[in-house]
């Protein structure tokens, strides 16, 4: 049971440039999320899925696109990077709207 | 606007030196309150969910309470692995995004 996990680690993009990074879960939650953390602020919402093949926005969604064809899995796409972008992304996933949240690991992400 | 503030941004305690750390938050209606751990390099784990004021959750060293306006995380003899940063979390009704709160950094000297 490898619960959340994220692809890449780590990348570095030049500004312009584009990438989609990938979240997978093996336990069956209907909820997915993509945060974004930057230093000295909390975790911030990007977009969210309340179930396979439906997304929504969050908090701050400009400049990504996200995708959940799959009930397990949870992309999160950058059509044209920009420094402002550079931060550490997770996803994470909950059974329900109101349960705990199980994160992944981090991807690492710097814009130059 | 919901919003959540931590204090203090970071906290240095010896080892067996008792602490708490803050939670205040204004929303419209709680949900539910949470409490995450998170290390270095990592994602953030779960530790509590909060859910009325008088609520109190306790695991290991660590005990949650919660008020109207605020959560605290009591830790008592903390040991260096409890070395951390502690996020704090609330949700509101209707709503899918817990906001959660910058951290408290914990550091505990052996």
């Amino acid at each position: 049971n490898a619960g959340v996990t994220q692809t890449p680690k780590f990348r570095v993009l030049k500004t312009g440039q584009s990438m989609t990074l990938l979240c997978a879960q093996d336990m069956n939650h209907e909820y997915m999320y993509w945060y974004r953390q930057d230093p000295g602020m909390g975790l911030r919402l990007i977009h969210y899925s309340v179930g396979e093949g439906t997304t929504a926005k969050g908090e701050v969604p400009d400049g990504y696109n996200v995708s959940r064809l799959k009930k397990q899995n949870f992309l999160l796409g950058l059509e044209s990077a920009a420094p402002s972008q550079t931060s550490v992304y997770f996803c994470a996933s909950s059974l329900k709207t109101s349960a705990r949240l199980h994160f992944g690991p981090g991807t690492r992400l710097t814009v130059t | 606007e919901d919003q959540v503030t931590q204090s203090p941004e970071a906290l240095r305690l010896q080892e067996g030196e008792s602490s708490s750390l803050n939670c205040s938050y204004t929303v419209s209606g709680l949900r539910g309150l949470f409490w995450y751990r998170q290390d270095p390099g990592k994602g953030p784990e779960f530790l509590f969910t909060l859910y009325s004021a008088g609520e109190e959750k306790e695991k290991e060293r660590l005990k949650a309470t919660l008020t109207k306006k605020e959560s605290f995380l009591h830790i008592t003899a903390p040991k260096p692995e409890d070395s951390a940063t502690y996020l704090c979390a609330v949700q509101a009704p209707g709503g899918q995004n817990f906001v959660f709160g910058p951290g408290t950094r914990l550091s505990v000297l052996p």
